[in-house]
């Protein structure tokens, strides 16, 4: 089974400032790795996935996230934050084993990104 | 074009009752799914079906019956509603063979 661990529940950032969401995950078998973004009363947008070449990912609106398999983590990054960016960003595991529908995710509890002007 | 519906967007009931959320997908998808979402912004995958057939029945409730009449197409209806059961729920689908879940807008129930 998997699990997955966001370190900070809540991140307060000033806009243009970096920001790094941390996301740990525990498996015993290879995996494929996921950022969704949830904008409120919005369902959840794919930010980006991992699912293998190279370990730098990165999706259209200037966040990247890499992934260590050494050291189990897949933490997400953004080098200048917009107030549009203020979100509940999650971080999901699903394993490369199950096929045909049995594709489930496993999401953190989720990290609150706010933005303030 | 909405890609993933869901209908109600919110649901206001009493304990006891029976009701049913729908989903549906125009992406062409094989594989729908239903995730529950607590108030603590958890969330948790319920079921899976894949072109009408169950794949995945998490440790649910049966008052929980998901029922999938085509592969566009994936309901939940849950009977005896109980205080716990608000929350968020969320439809997903995803191609056959893909990890890329694509999700509703959620329907957000609550029981009084």
């Amino acid at each position: 089974a998997q699990s997955v661990t966001q370190l900070d529940s809540q991140v307060p950032v000033f806009e243009e400032a970096p920001v790094e969401l941390r996301c740990n995950y525990s498996s015993s078998v290879s995996v494929y790795l996921f950022w969704y973004v949830q904008y409120p009363n919005q369902g959840l947008q794919l930010l980006l996935k991992y699912l293998s070449g190279s370990t730098l990912v990165e999706s259209i609106n200037g966040f990247e996230a890499e992934f260590n398999k050494s050291q189990t983590s897949f933490h997400l990054r953004k080098p200048s934050v917009h107030i549009s960016d203020t979100a509940e960003y999650f971080c999901a595991v699903s394993d490369t084993l199950t096929q045909g529908g049995s594709e489930k995710l496993v999401f953190g509890k989720g990290t609150k990104l706010t933005v303030n002007p | 074009d909405t890609a993933v519906s869901q209908t109600p967007k919110y649901l206001v009931t009493q304990m006891g009752n029976d009701k049913s959320i729908k989903c549906e997908q125009n992406l062409g998808h094989d594989t729908m799914y239903w995730y529950k979402q607590d108030s603590k912004k958890f969330l948790k995958i319920m079921f899976s079906y894949n072109n009408k057939e169950l794949i995945i029945n998490e440790t649910v409730p049966n008052r929980f019956s998901p029922k999938s009449p085509d592969k566009a197409h994936l309901n939940l209806h849950i009977n005896s509603l109980e205080l716990g059961d608000s929350a968020v729920y969320f439809c997903a689908s995803s191609p056959f063979w893909s990890y890329e879940q694509y999700f509703g807008p959620g329907t957000r129930l609550t029981v009084t």
